[in-house]
């Protein structure tokens, strides 16, 4: 159980495209679903946390109005990087849980090149 | 913010070997994982463990949550436990990871 899939896997769009990543729960209910980022060698950066229903919560430094996230129901969030840049390429990475402070699994990311 | 060390930083093994892989946070924690992030980028699941010991076949893991810190150990590696291992730890709402430690078991 608690298996969490990602769409698309890798993408790769030209610069001011914008791209939309699913983020699914699919064999639980996801009361909180996060978003992650991951440069090459480097450690997971959050992104943003959602709550089903709610207004994303971003991390200090992320750009709401680039990176739009929408939670829609218990088992989908998605993430739209809107007139995406080259310095957006990245790993994209979204995780899920039934609660906070409760465990988190992920998803297998999405690997984002901007041209 | 809560801060989280992970040492080594890298780890290189012979097939057979055991180790020890260190997790450092620097305040109270509500959760704490453990993950092994594959070479396609996959994170999998290895422990949920805010504290006590608890074990999966080779490897186990142990949190003393009054003193901060928290333990992996492999044992008896093999090639495909290689990867990079994230310690992450929840202390509002969401996880924050360490650097991670990359470890390379070779054959």
């Amino acid at each position: 159980g608690a298996v969490v899939s990602q769409h698309p896997s890798r993408v790769i769009c030209k610069s001011g495209t914008s791209v939309k990543i699913e983020c699914r729960s699919l064999d639980f209910q996801a009361t909180t679903m996060f978003w992650y980022r991951q440069f090459p060698k480097q450690s997971l950066m959050l992104m943003a946390t959602s709550n089903e229903g709610s207004k994303a919560t971003y991390e200090q430094g992320v750009e709401k109005d680039k990176f739009l996230i929408n939670h829609a129901s218990l088992t989908l969030s998605t993430l739209t990087v809107t007139s995406a840049h080259p310095e957006d390429s990245s790993f994209y990475i979204c995780s899920a849980s039934r609660a906070t402070a409760y465990e988190q699994f992920f998803g297998p990311g999405t690997r984002l090149t901007v041209l | 913010g809560i801060q989280v060390e992970q040492s080594p930083p890298d780890l290189i093994l012979q097939e057979g070997a055991n180790s020890t892989l260190r997790c450092n946070f620097s305040d109270s924690v509500n959760n704490l994982q453990w993950f092994h992030q594959n070479p396609w980028g996959q994170l999998i699941n290895l422990f949920y463990i805010p504290s006590g010991t608890k074990q999966n076949g080779r490897l186990s893991a142990t949190t003393v949550a009054t003193e901060r810190y928290s333990l992996l150990y492999i044992s008896s590696s093999q090639t495909t436990d290689s990867g990079v291992y994230f310690c992450a730890v929840e202390a509002g709402t969401a996880l924050i990871f360490g650097k991670g430690t990359t470890l390379s078991v070779s054959s």
